[in-house]
């Protein structure tokens, strides 16, 4: 069990750009969210998949922000048209349904908007 | 809306004493409270979490708290140590179809040696 894997790490992007991050969730978890926190903050809820379908989006989620699980496993959040307010650290964490869906999280992914 | 509230913000203990930090939520639905350790430039980390069928669960140094009726839980570490010293986040969550935790604003806790 290699845990939730983000990529990349780091992004420093220009504004107006547009960028995306990708997770791998743990193995056989079918549950899969995104969170974004920024400095001082906890993480706030993002999107939530099951499996391949999107069932969950909140409103901090605007049309710049789109997430995608294509086969189930792992998902890509894209953010068109960055702002400088969408500088944060974006969490994935995954979880298995069946197994009292513990939420595990990854180490996150930093984006700078400069 | 939910809400989950936390305190203190920060904590500072001598290596050895304990450490409590409080949390109180909004939604009397909510079923599920866990807590995460997060260090410096790093993910959360599941520490402890608890179900709302049970009132109080141990594991070695930490335990954790849950008052169904005052609508709050607690996370207490006994014997810390520097190592314990991140901020930690207290979460709650409702298993109604609605999968989101909704956090707390965080403790920051500094044990020193």
């Amino acid at each position: 069990d290699t845990g939730v894997s983000q990529d990349p790490r780091h992004k420093i992007t220009k504004r107006g750009q547009n960028v995306t991050f990708r997770c791998d969730p743990i193995s056989e978890h079918n549950r899969l969210y995104w969170y974004r926190q920024t400095l001082g903050q906890g993480p706030e809820f993002l999107t939530y998949f099951q499996n391949e379908a999107q069932l969950e989006k909140s409103r901090l989620l605007s049309d710049r922000f789109s997430a995608e699980r294509p086969k189930g496993s792992f998902s890509t959040l894209e953010i068109q048209r960055t702002e400088q307010g969408d500088s944060a650290m974006y969490l994935c964490a995954s979880s298995q349904g069946s197994s009292g869906n513990t939420i595990y999280f990854g180490e996150g992914s930093w984006l700078t908007v400069v | 809306g939910e809400n989950v509230e936390q305190h203190p913000s920060t904590l500072s203990v001598q290596e050895g004493d304990s450490a409590v930090i409080k949390c109180t939520y909004s939604d009397s639905a909510s079923n599920y409270f866990p807590w995460y350790k997060q260090e410096l430039g790093k993910g959360p980390q599941l520490i402890i979490d608890i179900r709302s069928n049970v009132g109080e669960k141990k594991d070695q140094r930490i335990a954790v708290t849950l008052n169904k009726t005052a609508k709050h839980f607690s996370l207490h570490i006994t014997e810390t140590q520097p190592e314990d010293s991140a901020v930690y986040f207290c979460a709650a969550r409702w298993d109604t179809g609605f999968q989101k935790l909704v956090f707390g604003t965080g403790t920051r806790l500094l044990v020193s040696p």
